[in-house]
């Protein structure tokens, strides 16, 4: 069963518009959310986090979201730019880290 | 930074194969994790390891074993390789229980 989903395998947008990636999850106990991005031929990199006990987390151009009735979590890229084209995994903290499956954002200048 | 070193980025074996992928961490983090990724799947946990000669299973570990016999490295062996062992395989390390990861750049393993 898939704990953490990441619906949208794929997203588009100009450059200068604000995208958004959607996560949902299903297990309560999860306590922290993080996002990471992944660009072609290299190692996902930490992006931003966000605890439990929060809504929303702020870093720069990125915001992430966190709405725990709904057991959902968006992250935010304000403005958008093409370097920002990757794949984003949402991930979840239980006893270990579980990944979403990605969705790749592309920007298009 | 920290830094994380994964001794191959590509590699192309047979089936049957012994393959070992080797990871080192120079931050003295002590967990150390396998992922790999497939297109559509995700990254999927194979096996993490929480102090030096300590594993626990992940997700996926069949078909896999390892080792971490010093804090700084972690293999992960494919004892027979299988097609189905033909993904990208990726190293973290993490401090405590952040749950943030750094990750290596990945090795592509290739299985014919």
């Amino acid at each position: 069963d898939q704990q953490v989903k990441q619906n949208s395998p794929s997203l588009s947008v100009q450059e200068g518009r604000i995208s958004i990636l959607n996560c949902d999850y299903t297990n309560s106990m999860f306590d922290y959310f993080l996002w990471y991005k992944k660009y072609p031929a290299e190692g996902p990199t930490f992006l931003i986090s966000i605890s439990s006990i929060k809504d929303k987390n702020e870093d720069g151009r990125f915001t992430v979201f966190l709405n725990k009735s709904a057991k959902h979590l968006s992250l935010h890229i304000v403005p958008s730019q093409p370097g920002d084209s990757a794949v984003y995994f949402c991930a979840a903290r239980g006893y270990q880290l579980t990944f979403g499956k990605g969705t790749k954002l592309s920007v298009i200048p | 930074d920290v830094k994380v070193t994964q001794s191959s980025r590509y590699l192309v074996k047979r089936t049957g194969e012994k393959v070992f992928l080797e990871c080192v961490q120079d931050m003295d983090h002590e967990n150390m994790f396998w992922y790999r990724q497939d297109p559509g799947l995700g990254l999927r946990l194979i096996y993490f390891s929480y102090d030096v000669k300590m594993k626990e299973k992940g997700d996926i570990p069949e078909g896999y074993s390892v080792s971490r016999e010093k804090k700084e490295r972690f293999s992960l062996i494919l004892e027979s390789a299988s097609t189905n062992q033909t993904s990208m395989y990726l190293c973290a390390t993490g401090r405590g229980n952040t749950g943030e990861l750094f990750f290596g750049e990945g090795s592509r393993l290739t299985v014919l």
